[in-house]
């Protein structure tokens, strides 16, 4: 039983314009959450979090909503680049010490130029 | 050494025989983590460890064992190789469970 969800395996969008990648998850332990992004042949880089108690966290172009009634997060990106190009994680875990990350299926995210 | 590395870098290994994945941070954070990664199915955890001298079983530990000796270093290892262990395999560190966690470059093991 998948946790964490992304069900958008792929999204392309043209660069200058707002990329939202989705993620739900359905364990309501889960109060922080996390997004990675990973090029090929490199490991995930940590690129944004949030905690439960917030509804919104943002970091130069990369923001992310979090909606706990409904169990989903979105990342945005403003205004997208082509060095956005990567397959995007998000990444949900309970604050009650277990240490234990869960993470999505990836979304692979193409800016195109 | 700056960061995490992991050795090594690729691996074609016969199906039943043993090998270890290296890891070793130098930032020294507490915890330390292996994952696996398919196509389809994300990053899986397989192991981790809190803090040197403890281990804990992840989403998928099954044919896996772990140790962690010191706080650098925490190797992974396949007692008997199978093919389904073919995988991606990522070796991740975090001061503290709030805090980002930081991946190293991977391990690309094939079995046959």
């Amino acid at each position: 039983d998948q946790q964490v969800k992304q069900n958008s395996p792929s999204l392309s969008v043209q660069e200058g314009r707002i990329s939202i990648l989705n993620c739900d998850y359905t364990n309501s332990m889960f109060d922080y959450f996390l997004w990675y992004k990973k090029y090929p042949a490199e490991g995930p880089t940590f690129l944004i979090s949030i905690s439960s108690i917030k509804d919104k966290n943002e970091d130069g172009r990369f923001t992310v909503f979090l909606n706990k009634s409904a169990k989903h997060l979105s990342l945005h990106i403003v205004p997208s680049q082509p060095g956005d190009s990567a397959v995007y994680f998000c990444a949900a875990t309970p604050t009650s010490g277990t240490y234990k990350y869960i993470f999505g299926t990836g979304t692979r995210l193409k800016v195109l130029a | 050494i700056a960061g995490i590395t992991q050795a090594p870098t690729s691996q074609i290994l016969a199906a039943g025989r043993r090998m270890t994945l290296r890891c070793t941070q130098d930032m020294r954070h507490n915890a330390m983590y292996w994952y696996r990664q398919d196509l389809g199915l994300g990053l899986r955890l397989i192991h981790y460890s809190n803090t040197a001298g403890t281990t804990g079983k992840g989403e998928v530990p099954d044919g896996y064992s772990v140790s962690r000796a010191n706080t650098d270093d925490f190797p992974l290892t396949l007692a008997s190789a199978v093919p389904s262990q073919t995988s991606v395999y990522f070796c991740a560190s975090s001061q503290g469970l709030l805090n980002k966690q930081f991946f190293g470059p991977g391990t690309r093991l094939t079995v046959l």
